[in-house]
């Protein structure tokens, strides 16, 4: 199974603030014949089910603020929210989709500082 | 507009089944895999498996093979997840995910169940 690792567990964010938050796959996610990587990032908010915020590591969602975008490539990914909201409060987690079981990271906690 | 609604908690007793429900809406129901996701308290999301609403055909996770069953009603355009022999770790939040496009990530989500194993 691949292994999703996030970082940090919680982070604390002062509003307008740029809020960092890093994904690591125990194997690559990358498919080589289509140059993809099967990565996505949710954002769950208390008793609600999460939300698909970005796809395919770096293609957001429809209706996902700008604010949110994705980088990485291969083991190393990055979900960053370039100024930060009150409503960005959130646990956000990533999920690899390259091989069954589908596995999710642990998740970030985001609060405002 | 896309909607899945989940049907109610259920509380049931270690060693017992449970089914849970996923009425979608506002879209080909057999046009789209729907996955099953839990979450225990405080925990992260664990996915169970997948279910092809066509076709029948099914996708389970190792970890609940011989425990989990999935199937769906085109009719109703339902889906279910029976999981048996349950365990007080089985307690958590489960949901139904549709697959955006066959390829395991998912654009839309139940409102979630709650399932309680407790004696």
């Amino acid at each position: 199974d691949i292994v999703m690792t996030q970082s940090p567990d919680s982070l604390a964010v002062s509003l307008g603030e740029r809020a960092t938050i890093n994904c690591k796959s125990s194997q690559s996610v990358l498919y080589s014949s289509n140059n993809k990587n099967y990565l996505s990032w949710y954002q769950q908010k208390p008793g609600q089910p999460p939300k698909l915020l970005i796809y395919w590591a770096s293609t957001r969602e429809s209706g996902v603020p700008d604010r949110f975008s994705g980088s990485g490539s291969g083991t190393d990914f990055t979900l960053t929210i370039s100024s930060l909201q009150a409503e960005d409060v959130a646990v956000y987690s990533c999920q690899q989709y390259y091989s069954t079981p589908y596995t999710f990271g642990q998740g970030t906690k985001l609060e405002i500082k | 507009q896309v909607q899945l609604v989940q049907s109610g908690a259920e509380v049931k007793k270690p060693g017992a089944s449970v089914k849970v429900s996923c009425k979608a809406s506002g879209y080909t129901f057999t046009g789209y895999y729907m996955h099953w996701v839990r979450q225990a308290p405080g925990q992260g999301l664990e996915w169970m498996g997948w279910i092809n609403p066509n076709s029948g055909g099914t996708v389970y996770a190792q970890k609940f093979q011989g425990r989990v069953t999935m199937t769906r009603d085109t009719s109703i355009s339902t889906a279910y997840m029976e999981l048996s022999r349950l365990r007080s770790d089985d307690s958590a939040v489960y949901y139904c995910a549709r697959d955006a496009d066959h390829l395991g990530y998912f654009d839309y989500w139940g409102q979630g169940t709650l399932v309680t194993a407790s004696s």
